[in-house]
């Protein structure tokens, strides 16, 4: 059974560059799959950040960018702030109606 | 303004049944799709199901296919989830969210209805 990876945790200083990635344990991500992105901070509901088009959602901030690098799918934060500390989940679409999301990563600023 | 507000969550024994409900509002409801996504304590996100705009297509995760039931009623602006041989496992935070069916994304949350199944 495929499975969606992505980094456990991440840490990032104020104003840095950071990169979570999402990937398979078998296989490569491509936009086949529609990747896209959600924030979540503990106790909320998910917040969408990435379409699956690679586009920001309605009201985030353009710091935020989804792309594909080399065989995963990838959100760059450029220039993090402190509220930007969330819960970061990537969705791939599997085809035959199922979606699957990864583990999560636990993105700290500071 | 756009919005999902989920319900009936609750308490419930193993093996028992319970029906969650999403109301949507703001929106042309029967022009999307409709996700339910599940959250179990101190764990990630869990897609449990889809229902196309005119409940026509329904897709099931494989833990709850052949248990849990996605239906709606567009006269209500209203999704469901029929849940039954409920499971310890299943105990969760269950979101319903928009979905961008064609473009295969989930646009709008709700902030969640919390089932917990114990005796």
């Amino acid at each position: 059974q495929t499975v969606v990876t992505q980094e456990p945790s991440f840490s990032v200083s104020p104003g840095g560059t950071v990169t979570l990635t999402c990937g398979l344990t078998s296989g490569s991500v491509s936009a086949r799959y529609h990747p896209s992105w959600y924030q979540q901070t503990p106790g909320l509901a998910p917040r969408t950040v990435i379409d699956s088009t690679n586009t920001r959602s309605s009201g985030v901030p353009d710091r935020f960018s989804g792309s594909i690098l080399g065989n995963k799918a990838a959100l760059t934060i450029t220039g993090a702030q402190p509220d930007d500390e969330s819960d970061y989940y990537c969705v791939l679409y599997m085809g035959s109606g199922n979606w699957v999301f990864g583990g999560g990563t636990k993105l700290t600023v500071l | 303004e756009v919005q999902l507000l989920e319900s009936g969550g609750g308490l419930v024994q193993p093996g028992g049944s319970l029906r969650l409900s999403c109301a949507a509002s703001g929106f042309r409801f029967s022009d999307f799709a409709m996700t339910w996504v599940r959250q179990a304590p101190g764990k990630g996100l869990e897609w449990v199901s889809v229902i196309t705009g005119a409940g026509a297509t329904t897709y099931y995760a494989d833990s709850v296919r052949g248990r849990f039931t996605i239906s709606r009623d567009n006269s209500k602006n209203t999704v469901y989830l029929r849940m039954s041989s409920l499971r310890a496992e299943d105990t969760a935070v269950y979101f319903c969210a928009r979905a961008i069916y064609y473009k295969y994304y989930m646009d709008v949350w709700g902030k969640g209805t919390t089932v917990t199944v114990s005796s």
